[in-house]
């Protein structure tokens, strides 16, 4: 699987749109973005997922460039519940599920009251 | 239809005993994952089975670690002779095809 970068952690005002970037240059052609998130001390959460075409869904939206080299994680209306660890990934499903996750360092969303 | 369920959600064992950890999927799904991840590190993938069979091992470490996913019952997760090291949250998820898995509340294991 190809390798993401993430910043560390990242600040946001409640209420607003949290964007959360990734850089994915080394991605192939039939490699996916997933996004996961984990609340402390609980099982990471599966967000969204996408290959080329923006995705939305009742919790975000994943925007993927043209290129595909990178992606943005959008989180419309940011409440205090997602602050989390958010986790960029990219992976080849069509291995036949045979894949674990490789999960890197994530960003530390912090949502601020 | 209930989430991934793990039991016990904490474990204390002693230095050199056994612990085993239980996933039940959820309803339909027949691929089980398990995860380690140590305090303060990332999530790292151990191992990947279908009912009856391990499809993919390649991060469980060689030695006193293995997993089962019988035909009926959940997976298990099984430790011999644990140590301090072995203490970590250890998470399962499951997934009914090759897209999302869905993660259970994970063990915490403690070895005194």
């Amino acid at each position: 699987d190809a390798k993401t970068t993430q910043p560390t952690s990242m600040d946001c005002a409640e209420g607003r749109a949290a964007n959360l970037p990734c850089n994915h240059s080394t991605i192939s052609g039939n490699e996916y973005v997933y996004w996961y998130r984990q609340i402390h001390s609980q099982g990471p959460q599966y967000i969204i997922h996408g290959l080329k075409n923006n995705e939305t869904n009742e919790m975000a939206s994943l925007i993927i460039t043209e290129d595909r080299k990178s992606s943005t994680l959008i989180l419309p209306h940011a409440t205090l519940r997602d602050t989390a660890v958010y986790y960029c990934i990219v992976r080849d499903p069509s291995g036949g599920g045979a894949d674990g996750l490789t999960f890197g360092k994530g960003t530390h969303l912090i949502i601020q009251p | 239809n209930a989430g991934v369920m793990q039991n016990p959600r904490h474990l204390v064992r002693r230095r050199g005993q056994e612990a085993r950890l239980r996933c039940s999927p959820m309803k339909g799904h027949s691929h089980v994952y398990w995860y380690r991840q140590l305090p303060e590190e990332g999530l790292k993938f151990m191992v990947y089975l279908q009912k009856e069979n391990i499809i993919d091992e390649s991060g469980m470490p060689k030695e006193r670690f293995s997993a089962e996913f019988p035909k009926e019952g959940p997976s298990i997760l099984r430790i011999q002779q644990v140590v301090r090291g072995d203490s970590a949250a250890y998470f399962c998820a499951s997934s009914p095809s090759v897209n999302e898995q869905f993660f259970g509340p994970g063990t915490r294991l403690t070895v005194l």
